[in-house]
């Protein structure tokens, strides 16, 4: 039973849009929300995380919303750079974000390539 | 600052055979992991260890063991490999986040592609 769900393995836009990168899940435990990014033959790395008591968190060009009635969080790109092509992960965790129970359940990724 | 290092980072084995992948993480965090990937799985949780003396099992434990030798280090040990294990494996240490994040962040290791034949 897949508790995160990303939907889109794939996505494509051109350079200079907005990328939305959506993410649902199941398990209302959670609490805490992470987006990862992944290049080819490297480790993930972190981008950006929502606690479960805000609707929004933003960094830069990176923006996350998150709709806990609807159970959905997505991501924003704004704008879209050639560099940001990657596969992206959604993760969340129903320990809160630290202490002993802290773990992250991941979605499938999504491939975003971003187009000169 | 070296962050989450694994070791080997290649590595092929034969059905039956054993072997150790070593973790050591140099941000003094508590808890530590390992992941594995497999295409069109995403990351799954191996292991994990809150601190340094505890280890509980993750969603996919069974084939593996886990050692926390010290807050450092945390290694996964195949005892006898099965072509099932080919995948990629991801050590991970958790500790404050960076930019506007509110809680804790999970930083992964480079990888170590284990194939088993």
């Amino acid at each position: 039973d897949q508790q995160v769900k990303q939907n889109s393995p794939s996505l494509s836009v051109q350079e200079g849009r907005i990328s939305i990168l959506n993410c649902d899940y199941t398990n209302s435990m959670f609490d805490y929300f992470l987006w990862y990014k992944k290049y080819p033959a490297e480790g993930p790395t972190f981008l950006i995380s929502i606690s479960s008591i805000k609707d929004k968190n933003e960094d830069g060009r990176f923006t996350v919303f998150l709709n806990k009635s609807a159970k959905h969080l997505s991501l924003h790109i704004v704008p879209s750079q050639p560099g940001d092509s990657a596969v992206y992960f959604c993760a969340a965790s129903a320990g809160g974000s630290g202490g002993s129970n802290y773990k992250l359940t991941f979605g499938k990724g999504t491939l975003l390539t971003v187009n000169p | 600052n070296a962050g989450v290092t694994q070791t080997p980072k290649f590595q092929v084995l034969k059905t039956g055979q054993s072997m150790t992948l070593q973790c050591a993480q140099d941000m003094n965090h508590n808890s530590m992991y390992w992941y594995r990937q497999d295409p069109g799985m995403g990351l799954r949780l191996i292991y994990y260890s809150a601190s340094e003396g505890t280890t509980d099992k993750g969603e996919v434990p069974n084939g593996y063991n886990v050692s926390r030798l010290n807050k450092r280090e945390f290694s996964l040990r195949l005892e006898s490999a099965a072509p099932s294990q080919t995948s990629v494996y991801f050590c991970a240490s958790s500790g404050p986040g960076t930019g506007t994040s509110s809680g804790n962040t999970i930083y992964f290791g480079e990888g170590s592609w284990l194939t088993v034949v």
